[in-house]
């Protein structure tokens, strides 16, 4: 079963342009991930954010989370078409045995 | 140093059939997880190994079942095949030791799995 949902399901943009995708999810949390995937392909991890996080940045991209209202975002700055992929969002529970629990995804499409 | 590898890439299998998957982690990760993504569904987990154990399991039928070796490499069986299994299966590796651990996952190329 999906614990995250992705918003939009598909966004196209232009190159330069920023891209920002959104996460809502359901239970409590220990961290939220996000991965990308190209075209059938294997998942690349992104970046994580742990649960008392409130925002992160790595190159190009920026993540926030709050927990008040179980949500993440994904912003991507100053797009590129190498970033036209799929993205997911993947939140691990706290507990012992914890897993990974992905959302169905967002498509982007970064027109050159 | 390698990423994780999957083989075989590709496999065309009969209904009623079996299968088994291999992946090979990223040297010193003892933590290797096994996923099935179909458009419909999307990525669903299927279970979790370390040090040669199940440690989690994901909400799939008793067909579905794997195994983890001492080198840390893992094989998936799937038996008696149905249509509906055809998907990508992505296997991951971490570096998760404790199952309390926040962790990042790195994947296979996955084995495109299609049941005819």
């Amino acid at each position: 079963s999906q614990q995250g949902e992705e918003d939009p399901q598909a966004l196209s943009i232009q190159e330069g342009e920023n891209a920002t995708m959104n996460c809502s999810y359901k239970t409590s949390i220990n961290n939220l991930q996000w991965y990308r995937q190209n075209s059938g392909r294997g998942l690349v991890h992104l970046i994580l954010i742990r649960s008392n996080e409130r925002e992160k940045h790595s190159g190009r991209l920026r993540v926030t989370l709050d927990t008040s209202k179980k949500s993440s975002s994904l912003l991507i700055t100053a797009s590129r078409a190498a970033d036209t992929a799929s993205y997911f969002c993947a939140t691990v529970t706290s507990g012992a045995n914890s897993k990974l629990t992905f959302g169905k995804g967002i498509t982007l499409s970064v027109r050159p | 140093k390698a990423g994780v590898t999957q083989t075989p890439r590709y496999l065309i299998k009969t209904r009623g059939q079996q299968v088994t998957l291999s992946c090979s982690p990223i040297s010193g990760h003892r933590s290797v997880s096994w996923y099935q993504q179909t458009p419909g569904q999307g990525l669903q987990f299927l279970f979790e190994y370390f040090s040669e154990t199940q440690r989690n399991k994901g909400n799939f039928p008793g067909r579905f079942s794997g195994r983890q070796f001492s080198n840390s490499r893992s094989e998936m069986n799937v038996s008696t095949l149905e249509l509906g299994d055809s998907a990508l299966y992505l296997c991951a590796s971490s570096r998760r030791t404790s199952g309390r651990e926040s962790y990042e996952q790195y994947f296979g190329p996955g084995t495109r799995l299609t049941v005819t």
